[in-house]
C-alpha cells in the first residue's frame, strides 16, 4: 500500500476558495465511495471534516465540501477564514478493511 | 459527546513492546469500530488497525506481524500492543472511533511515545 497522493502545499487569500486533490488507485480512492478528510491544526488531535467522498457530518462549516472524480477525491474550502490555516489529510478505504492515509497538505491562508 | 483518552508510557526502550490503553467516556464502546493511528514527528498520519466492539480486528499490513489490538467492554477501553520497538516507530499515538470501517470520527489526544534507551 502506498500513501495516497496530495499536494504539500496550497494557500489562498481570505473570502477565497482552494481545492485539495487527493490521488489513489483503482484499488482504493477509485473503486469505493469512501473518502474521508480531516483538518489538523499544530498539536492537535485530527477534526473529521468529510466522510464517504461528500458528506459533512453536524456541526462542520458548509464551507467545507467534498467530491470525487475516478480515482481523485477533492476537498474544496469556500469562504477562506484564517482559522481554516491547518493540515488536512484525505484518507481512503482500501479494500480489506485497511484505511489508507494521505500524506497530508498544507493550507496557507495569506 | 464521546471523549477518548490516551494512556501509556511515553519512553519505551528498542525491542520492548508498547501497550497503550484508550478509554472511552460519554458513550459506550458497542456497535462502533475502534483505531490505533500514530504520527511521527512532523510526519504525517499512519493507520495501525482497528477492533470492532465484538473482538473483530484487521490490521496495516505494513505492521501485521507485530500489531495486537484488544478491547475490554466491561471496563470500556481498547488496547495497542506493538512489539520490537524500534527508533521509526516514534510517534504520537491517537485512538479513535469510527462508525463504520471507513472513517473516524472521534478522536483522542494523543500521546507522545518516544523509542530511546
Amino acid at each position: 500500500q502506498s500513501a495516497l497522493t496530495q499536494p504539500a502545499s496550497v494557500s489562498g487569500s481570505p473570502g477565497q476558495s482552494i481545492t485539495i486533490s487527493c490521488t489513489g488507485t483503482s484499488s482504493d480512492a477509485g473503486t469505493y465511495n469512501l473518502v474521508s478528510w480531516y483538518q489538523q491544526h499544530p498539536g492537535k488531535a485530527p477534526k473529521l471534516m468529510i466522510y464517504e467522498d461528500s458528506k459533512r457530518p453536524s456541526g462542520v462549516s458548509n464551507r467545507f465540501s467534498g467530491s470525487k472524480s475516478g480515482n481523485t477525491a477533492s476537498l474544496t474550502v469556500s469562504g477562506l477564514q484564517a482559522e481554516d490555516e491547518a493540515d488536512y489529510y484525505c484518507c481512503s478505504y482500501a479494500g480489506s478493511s485497511t484505511l489508507l492515509f494521505g500524506g497530508g497538505t498544507k493550507l496557507t491562508v495569506l | 459527546q464521546v471523549q477518548l483518552q490516551e494512556s501509556g508510557p511515553g519512553l519505551v526502550k528498542p525491542s520492548e513492546t508498547l501497550s497503550l490503553t484508550c478509554s472511552v467516556s460519554g458513550g459506550s464502546i458497542s456497535s462502533y469500530y475502534w483505531s490505533w493511528i500514530r504520527q511521527p514527528p512532523g510526519k504525517g498520519l499512519e493507520w495501525i488497525g482497528y477492533i470492532f466492539y465484538s473482538g473483530s480486528t484487521n490490521y496495516n499490513p505494513s505492521l501485521k506481524s507485530r500489531v495486537s489490538i484488544s478491547v475490554d467492554t466491561s471496563k470500556n477501553q481498547f488496547s495497542l500492543k506493538l512489539t520490537s520497538m524500534i527508533a521509526a516507530d516514534t510517534a504520537v499515538y491517537y485512538c479513535a472511533r469510527g462508525p463504520t470501517r471507513n472513517y473516524l470520527d472521534n478522536w483522542g489526544q494523543g500521546t507522545l511515545v518516544t523509542v530511546s534507551s
